[in-house]
């Protein structure tokens, strides 16, 4: 099983929905976690950190569920602009991250 | 301006020559990291460094070597021992402590034919 599991997708989403996935994670010590977006062939870049609390950054909204492991993204009112690919981001112990192989959302008109 | 630099952005090499991927940060952390990405798929650790002359080897060290003598700076070299090299090469880095956010620079293509 990997570490850190993810939808591939891709999830084609009409402009202006909404649209959600989740990233599933095997080790129950994990403690932090992060949404990163990647752009094509381009570095990833931090979307976002995700606190046990849930939190909510503009359209964009993360939950963690740690009985069950996994993360959410959900992303709201959905522009083209967010067509990329979402890379869930988990860390243990050290300084050592985790990446998923990312989950591909392609918003369309 | 603060950030972390990588050059080339594209590097086209023979099989069986060494080559030196530079990386280099402004940032003030104190870790470092190299991260290899094939097409499709995400990113998996080759070395990381969290102080200066000092460094471990990730999940995919092999064929690989690195140096950290200064702390702005992470070289990698892909060996002629990388049995496929051909990659996306992404350095990043991050403090030691919390928050943990890893931060990258733009990358870089090598080709190796």
């Amino acid at each position: 099983r990997k570490e850190v599991e993810q939808d591939p997708g891709p999830f084609n989403v009409p402009e202006g929905a909404t649209v959600a996935f989740n990233c599933t994670y095997s080790n129950s010590a994990s403690q932090s976690f992060f949404w990163y977006r990647q752009d094509c062939r381009k570095e990833p870049k931090l979307l976002m950190s995700v606190y046990s609390s849930g939190n909510e950054d503009g359209r964009f909204t993360a939950q963690l569920n740690r009985a069950s492991q996994y993360i959410s993204l959900l992303i709201r009112d959905s522009k083209l602009s967010d067509s990329a690919t979402y890379l869930c981001v988990v860390k243990a112990a050290g300084n050592k991250l985790t990446f998923g192989g990312g989950t591909r959302v392609l918003v369309k008109p | 301006d603060g950030g972390i630099t990588q050059s080339p952005k594209y590097l086209f090499r023979k099989e069986g020559q060494n080559v030196t991927l530079s990386c280099e940060q402004n940032l003030n952390h104190d870790a470092m990291y190299w991260y290899r990405q094939d097409p499709g798929q995400g990113l998996r650790l080759i070395y990381y460094s969290q102080i200066v002359n000092d460094f471990q080897k990730g999940d995919i060290a092999e064929g690989y070597s690195v140096s950290r003598e200064k702390k702005e700076s992470f070289p990698l070299t892909v060996t002629s021992a990388q049995k496929n090299p051909t990659a996306f090469y992404l350095c990043a880095s991050s403090t030691r402590g919390p928050p943990y956010e890893q931060y990258f620079g733009p990358g870089t293509r090598l080709t190796v034919t």
